[in-house]
């Protein structure tokens, strides 16, 4: 089983600075997805970025990029020059790649963060 | 297409009722999901289809609920004699191949 543990509940900082969002990670799999997922206030969960644990490239999204060390099992968010429609939770999940056709996902606690105007 | 779509997006029943949620896919993804978020949790997996086969069900799935997938389409799960422990935001994912895309969710709350 698979474990994902967010240490910081909730952040704040001001708009246009940048802020880095905690993910670790528990897993005996040597192939596996790490995803993190956002979620404003009342609407859906929507897909920030993606990592391949073969790929030893950090993925970058625009203003978002990852830190993924994987023998740590640690996989951090970065968020560069923040905009106030920032503010959500931000969740990082795990899924294995070991059961193919079945790539549920396991989530951690998430990160409230709020951008400050 | 216009994404994941759940039905209805609040419902308020009383302990001891039978509800059931909707759930339509991104129309060409194979794969749907249903997972359980209460609050201050992450969602949690409950459940999970590719085409109209249920191919695994996760132990926080009591007798109590059943999930359907008819010619691989939409999705329902019921939930029958609903208990206040199930007061929480149902939500719906489906894929093609690994990213998973959620629908607005179904909050439950049981009174």
């Amino acid at each position: 089983a698979q474990t994902v543990t967010q240490s910081q509940p909730e952040m704040s900082v001001q708009e246009a600075e940048t802020v880095t969002l905690s993910c670790t990670y528990d897993t005996s799999e040597s192939n596996y997805y790490l995803f993190w997922y956002k979620q404003p206030p009342s609407r859906q969960m929507i897909l920030v970025i993606r990592q391949e644990a073969y790929k030893q490239q950090n993925a970058t999204e625009n203003r978002f990029s990852v830190n993924f060390q994987k023998a740590a099992k640690s996989f951090s968010l970065k968020i560069s020059d923040s905009q106030l429609g920032d503010t959500a939770m931000y969740f990082c999940a795990f899924m294995p790649l070991s059961n193919f056709g079945n790539e549920k996902l396991t989530f951690g606690t998430g990160t409230r963060l709020t951008i400050i105007p | 297409d216009t994404g994941v779509s759940q039905d209805p997006r609040h419902k308020i029943t009383k302990r001891g009722q039978n509800v059931t949620f909707r759930c339509d896919p991104i129309s060409e993804h194979n794969r749907l999901y249903w997972y359980r978020q209460t609050l201050g949790q992450g969602p949690e997996f409950l459940t999970y289809f590719q085409n109209e086969a249920q191919l695994e069900k996760s132990r926080l799935l009591s007798d109590r609920f059943s999930a359907e997938r008819p010619k691989g389409s939409f999705s329902t799960l019921e939930i029958q004699r609903t208990e206040q422990g199930d007061s929480a935001m149902y939500l719906c994912a489906s894929s093609f191949f690994y990213e998973q895309y959620f629908g607005p969710g179904t909050r439950l709350t049981v009174t």
